[in-house]
């Protein structure tokens, strides 16, 4: 079964500093996702990536796909308060449903 | 913007009695899904729905678990006899295709046994 580590666990980061979020698979991606989790809140989509070496970009959010599509990486600049949660990588997982297979989150703080 | 709707956003039960949660999924979506978060843990899958059937399901979803889609926009899991440990909060997803297309969230229904 696939599996997805997250890098780091939980960040602090100062408002205005750049942070990245790391998504490693133990198997090939073929649809790699990014939602963003307020604490006990729903999954917001932010962004979905196919293709070895993609980059897509919403405001002051960047998310990579390597070229092996074995990882991603979610990049903030410019942080801001607004920018706090949970941040999940998910991997669609080939089956009967197409499945989301979910990371272990990375929890982020902006402090002023 | 169209979204997934889901009631009741939170429900608490006696161990033992039968839920419903209920989830509207986007209306021109073809493929169902409900996931659940037991707290401070990982979303994990529990089943897979498309055409009236199930495609897909976890080890989780055993047979106390059940989902219909009884009209044209209900999407419904139904848990006979909750237990302590089916405490978590529920997440109902939906998208209009395979692989390229989004997989679109619910806000979720806290699902609290005692």
């Amino acid at each position: 079964s696939q599996e997805l580590e997250q890098s780091p666990q939980s960040l602090i980061v100062q408002e205005g500093k750049n942070l990245t979020i790391n998504c490693t698979s133990s198997k090939t991606l073929y649809g790699l996702y990014w939602y963003k989790q307020k604490y006990g809140e729903g999954l917001i989509f932010l962004m979905m990536l196919q293709k070895g070496g993609e980059e897509k970009s919403h405001e002051k959010i960047t998310a990579k796909l390597d070229e092996k599509k074995q990882q991603s990486s979610l990049h903030i600049t410019a942080s801001q308060p607004s920018h706090a949660g949970i941040y999940l990588c998910g991997a669609d997982t080939p089956g009967g449903g197409n499945k989301l297979t979910f990371g272990t989150g990375t929890q982020l703080k902006v402090e002023l | 913007e169209p979204e997934v709707t889901q009631t009741p956003s939170h429900q608490v039960t006696q161990m033992g009695q039968e839920v419903i949660l209920r989830c509207v999924p986007i209306s021109n979506h073809l493929y169902f899904y409900w996931y659940r978060q037991i707290l401070g843990q990982k979303v994990e899958f529990l089943v897979s729905f498309y055409n009236n059937e199930i495609s897909e399901k976890s080890e989780i979803f055993d047979d106390q678990f059940s989902v219909e889609r009884p009209d044209g926009s209900n999407f419904t899991l139904k848990i006979r006899s909750t237990k302590l440990e089916d405490s978590a909060m529920y997440f109902c997803a939906s998208r209009r295709g395979q692989y390229t297309d989004t997989q679109y969230f619910g806000p979720g229904t806290r699902l609290t046994v005692l």
